[in-house]
């Protein structure tokens, strides 16, 4: 079965850098989540887009910001990294038929390892 | 916000042991789930799980709602079985993030 994709795997960047993450759902999944999980922490709740529309917002800096596409694609763009940006970033999708009956499990991906020097 | 708490935070253990992992959670959920970290930082599915019983192989969980808990159960345990299991939950339904908790980190020693 189709699985969340979510690219690039691995990324190196220098502080003050941008960097561009990117997400594609399972497909008919409607929902996309982003979720920071730093060196030994739990994942954190970033941000969520529903039907290309922000829907809820966790602890994600002003210096990120993200989007849902037509194609239901997502993208976390993020500026000015510093070292403490340095983490796992994962993207979850949910949505499909199971909305209907109240199931709203969400699906990871393989995440993106952001390294910043 | 919601508080998830889970015990014990490391388990060690002999292959073929069982074991019973806790999360307990401050306010009424309508979404939790079960996931295991691999060494390689995957975060695989077990159980979507906002009530009542499921098992699948050797795994099972259960929710209480009413009483703000949840157990999974792992059977003959595998050195496979190794990682760290989160449990996670959503409180207000559509497409509210999940809070996790800080996780078991599980040792399969061989």
């Amino acid at each position: 079965a189709a699985g969340v994709i979510q690219s690039p795997r691995h990324l190196i960047k220098e502080k003050r850098e941008t960097a561009t993450l990117k997400c594609y759902p399972i497909p008919r999944h409607d929902t996309v989540y982003w979720y920071q999980q730093g060196p030994g922490q739990d994942p954190q709740f970033l941000i969520s887009f529903y039907e290309k529309m922000q829907s809820d917002k966790g602890s994600i800096p002003d210096r990120f910001s993200a989007q849902q596409f037509s194609d239901y694609h997502s993208e976390l763009n993020m500026s000015s990294l510093e070292l403490g940006d340095s983490a796992l970033y994962f993207c979850a999708s949910s949505g499909g038929p199971g909305v209907l009956s109240g199931d709203t499990e969400a699906f990871f991906g393989q995440g993106t390892r952001l390294t910043v020097v | 916000g919601i508080q998830v708490e889970q015990s014990p935070p490391d388990l060690i253990l002999q292959e073929g042991a069982n074991s019973t992992l806790r999360c307990n959670f401050s306010d009424s959920v309508n979404n939790l789930q079960w996931f295991h970290q691999n060494p390689w930082g995957q975060l695989i599915n077990l159980f979507y799980i906002p009530s009542g019983t499921k098992q699948n192989g050797r795994l099972s969980a259960t929710t209480v709602a009413t009483e703000r808990y949840s157990l999974l159960y792992i059977s003959s345990s595998q050195t496979t079985d190794s990682g760290v299991y989160f449990c996670a939950v959503g409180t207000r339904g559509g497409a509210d993030g999940l809070t996790f908790g800080k996780g078991t980190h599980l040792i399969i020693q061989p």
